[in-house]
């Protein structure tokens, strides 16, 4: 039982380039939700998933798109890099209630040059 | 919308103190609130999960309290070790969960 698997753990991205992270999980959780990480920020909502096939914005969305084709994986993805995209993103899992915990990945560290 | 704050900012006690973090949330329209630590460089790990209709939950040395009509809850750590120097984070659970900005806490040998 890994719990929340993340790719790549660390990348380093010119402007203008794209990428896709990738989030698994394999405790068969409906919700899934991708944050960042900045330092005086604290953690904030990107996108998150309720469901296989659905999709929502949190708090800071722009710049960022998501899919969830399969109910245990979430990607999340910058068609086109900025500097101001460089950050820690954590993605995180659980179960569907809005009773249960959250569950979090190791998190990837992305600069952007 | 919901804002969650967090008091002190950083804290440095000796090993052997008991311990409070506080966690405030501006909308007690919550469904519960979780208590994370973070160690340098890592992810979250789970402490400790509130349900709003509880007021306490204890783990080991860890107790957290829930005051939702005041929006406030405290992490105690009794006993403070060396090993407890880390980020502790709350996030309050309402439509989506809010993170505070974190508690960063030494415990000096």
């Amino acid at each position: 039982n890994a719990g929340v698997t993340q790719t790549p753990k660390f990348r380093v991205l010119k402007t203008g380039q794209s990428m896709t992270l990738l989030c698994a999980q394999d405790m068969n959780h409906e919700y899934m939700y991708w944050y960042r990480q900045d330092p005086g920020m604290g953690l904030r909502l990107i996108h998150y998933s309720v469901g296989e096939g659905t999709t929502a914005k949190g708090e800071v969305p722009d710049g960022y798109n998501v899919s969830r084709l399969k109910k245990q994986n979430f990607l999340l993805g910058l068609e086109s890099a900025a500097p101001s995209q460089t950050s820690v993103y954590f993605c995180a899992s659980r179960a569907a209630s809005s009773y249960n915990e959250q569950f979090f990945g190791p998190g990837t560290r992305l600069t952007v040059l | 919308k919901q804002e969650v704050t967090q008091i002190p900012a950083a804290l440095s006690v000796p090993e052997g103190e008991n311990l409070v973090l506080n966690c405030s949330f501006t909308d007690s329209a919550i469904y519960n609130l979780q208590w994370f630590r973070q160690d340098p460089g890592k992810g979250l790990t789970s402490l400790l999960l509130i349900q709003s209709s509880q007021r306490e939950q204890t783990s080991g040395r860890l107790n957290a309290s829930l005051d939702k009509s005041s929006g406030r809850s405290t992490l105690y750590i009794a006993a403070s070790q060396p090993g407890d120097s880390a980020t502790y984070l709350c996030a309050a659970n309402g439509q989506n969960f809010v993170f505070g900005p974190g508690t960063r806490l030494s415990v000096l040998p």
